[in-house]
């Protein structure tokens, strides 16, 4: 079946860019997303890129898309402590009525 | 200010009460779903609707239990079937097809 996968865990020190990575099993993603959860919160949505992308760079994010390898990242550049939050990967397929299947979440940790 | 929010943020119930948890959107999005969240899992969904007057099940739908009588609102009820009740519920909406979905707040429900 379909199946997103994260790391648990990221730890970067304070101004260094942090590389969050996540690997997708289903060929027929659509759209890819990274979304953002703060303790206690609802997710926010960051940033996303459709399947035909490569690439896409929104300010301090950079998302990779490498379809051949099924493997999706987001860089944050000059990682601040405002980051510090869990980041989750999820795919939306359309064979699926278009749900999202989601990985687990990587919590970034900030050193200072 | 358009949204959506969920009440309410924290939750008690004794073991074996029912207990309906609010979602309302003024996103004017067709699809709203629900999802569960347990510490170091991904987001598992409960139940979905992409219209008004419809919904199916998600991955975990027993012991839950919906409906949608207007586009705006999407309750879930906990049963006292679910054995598991305690953890983070999160609502979210999208238009319909492969859009991003927008997310509530969250409310946490502890059952004793």
């Amino acid at each position: 079946g379909e199946d997103v996968e994260q790391s648990l865990f990221l730890s970067v020190r304070e101004g260094d860019s942090s590389v969050i990575n996540c690997t997708y099993t289903d060929s027929s993603s659509t759209y890819l997303y990274w979304y953002k959860q703060e303790p206690g919160a609802g997710l926010q949505l960051l940033t996303y890129i459709f399947s035909n992308m490569d690439m896409k760079q929104d300010q301090r994010l950079t998302v990779l898309l490498n379809k051949k390898d099924k493997h999706l990242s987001l860089r944050i550049a000059d990682t601040q402590t405002g980051d510090s939050a869990i980041y989750f990967c999820a795919e939306s397929m359309a064979g699926s009525n278009y749900q999202l299947i989601w990985g687990a979440g990587t919590k970034l940790i900030i050193k200072p | 200010d358009g949204g959506i929010t969920q009440s309410p943020k924290y939750l008690f119930r004794k073991e074996g009460q029912n207990v309906t948890l609010s979602c309302e959107q003024n996103l004017n999005h067709d699809a709203m779903y629900w999802y569960r969240q347990d510490p170091g899992q991904g987001l598992r969904l409960i139940y979905y609707s992409q219209i008004v007057n419809d919904f199916q099940k998600g991955d975990i739908a027993e012991g839950y239990s919906v409906s949608r009588e207007k586009k705006e609102s999407f309750p879930l009820t906990v049963t006292s079937a679910q054995k598991n009740p305690t953890a983070f519920y999160l609502c979210a909406s999208s238009l319909a097809g492969p859009y991003e979905q927008y997310f509530g707040p969250g409310t946490r429900l502890t059952v004793t």
